[in-house]
Order: C-alpha cells, then structure tokens, then sequence
C-alpha cells in the first residue's frame, strides 16, 4: 500500500494558462475526491467519484474546472484560463466503499501559484 | 457562519504538558473525523467517531464525540514536539467531508 500519490507536489503558472494536476488513489479504492485547500483554511470539497463516475461537484467548481477519472483509476483535475484566486493547495483523498466508516485518505497535495 | 468551528485557532504548550482542542458543530454529527496536517502536506487520518459518548485512543491522542451536544474533544497527554502540526476536525455527510479552519499546534522543547 502505497497511498495516494499526487503530481506535480508545486505548479507555478501565468495568469491565463491551463494547468493538469494527477491523482493515484490507493488501488483497491473505488472512491476518489478532491478538496482545494486556502491558507488558514480546512480543505473544501470540489468533487467526488465512485469508479469512473462524477457523482458530486461542488458549487466552487466553476467552468473553468473539469475532473475526469478514466477507467476509475487515476484522476485528473483541468484548471483553464487559470486565475490568481486559483492559487491554494489542491488535495486528493481516496476511501472503499462497503466499509463502515468510509475513511478519505489524502495525499501530500499539489500546490498552485499562479502569477 | 463556519459549519464546523474549532478552539482554540492556534495553541503553544511546553513539551510534556496536555492539551485539549475543542470541534463544535452547527448540524448533526453522523460522523466526525479527525485529521493532522503538516504545513504545506496533505492530511493524516487519525481517528474516527461515530457514536454519541464514542471514545477513541491512538498512542497518546484521545478523541471523545458528545452526540448531543455536536462536540468532539481532541485531548493529547505528554506533548512531544512530533504532535506539532494543524489539527482538522472533519463532519462526514453525502460521502464528502466539511472541516474547520484548524488548530495550529506548536509544542516547544
């Protein structure tokens, strides 16, 4: 067990440029989400699959923001046209369902700064 | 208003001492999870409670929900400088998490 891994760990971008953030959650995990995180903030929550379908998106997820997670095993987060109100800790976590608890279990995160 | 509101925001103790963080809820708590981050890094789960008086213990770190009152404490004994970090309560609901802003912890030698 490896846990979640995300990539790039930092992601320094213009005003205006496109950025791919990726996510490996823990392999026999079918559930995947993704939290953005400000300074002096908890993580707020954006988006949440189960396999390879979206079932919930967040109201700060704007047009800008799209999330895939092909063949429901890694996950990308697309952010277009980015914006310096974009810059925040993105966060992945990953749990099984079935369990009684449905633990999330996060990954070390990729920081944006976008310039 | 915050969903969930921790005190105190940050915290400074003298190793060896105990210390408490508070995590008040405005709904019901279905489950409430508590959560350690090192600045700049992702989360680390440390405990998970479900049930009112539920009680739980992970090497010196103690959590406590009170169903009724929508509160769970966070009680470390003997703080060691490897206890410094933000701790985040997490309310569980619809399979995604909301949390608090965070207590900073920092623990001096």
């Amino acid at each position: 067990d490896t846990g979640v891994s995300q990539d790039p760990r930092h992601k320094i971008t213009k005003r205006g440029q496109n950025v791919t953030f990726r996510c490996d959650p823990i392999s026999e995990h079918n559930r995947l989400y993704w939290y953005r995180q400000t300074l002096g903030q908890g993580p707020e929550f954006l988006t949440y699959f189960q396999n390879e379908a979206q079932l919930e998106k967040s109201r700060l997820l704007s047009d800008r923001f799209s999330a895939e997670r092909p063949k429901g095993s890694f996950s990308t987060l697309e952010i277009q046209r980015t914006e310096q109100g974009d810059s925040a800790m993105y966060l992945c976590a990953s749990s099984t369902s079935g369990s009684s608890s449905d633990t999330q279990y996060f990954g070390p995160g990729t920081r944006l700064t976008v310039l | 208003s915050q969903e969930l509101e921790q005190s105190p925001q940050s915290l400074i103790v003298q190793e060896g001492k105990n210390l408490t963080i508070n995590c008040t809820s405005s709904k019901t708590l279905y489950g409430l999870y508590w959560y350690k981050q090192k600045y700049g890094e992702g989360l680390i789960f440390l405990m998970m409670l479900q049930k009112g008086g539920e009680e739980k213990s992970h090497e010196k770190i103690t959590a406590k929900l009170d169903e009724k009152k929508q509160q769970s404490s966070l009680h470390i004994t003997a703080s060691q400088p490897s206890h410094a970090g933000i701790y985040l309560c997490g309310r569980g609901s619809n399979y995604k998490l909301t949390f608090g802003k965070g207590t900073l912890l920092t623990v001096n030698p």
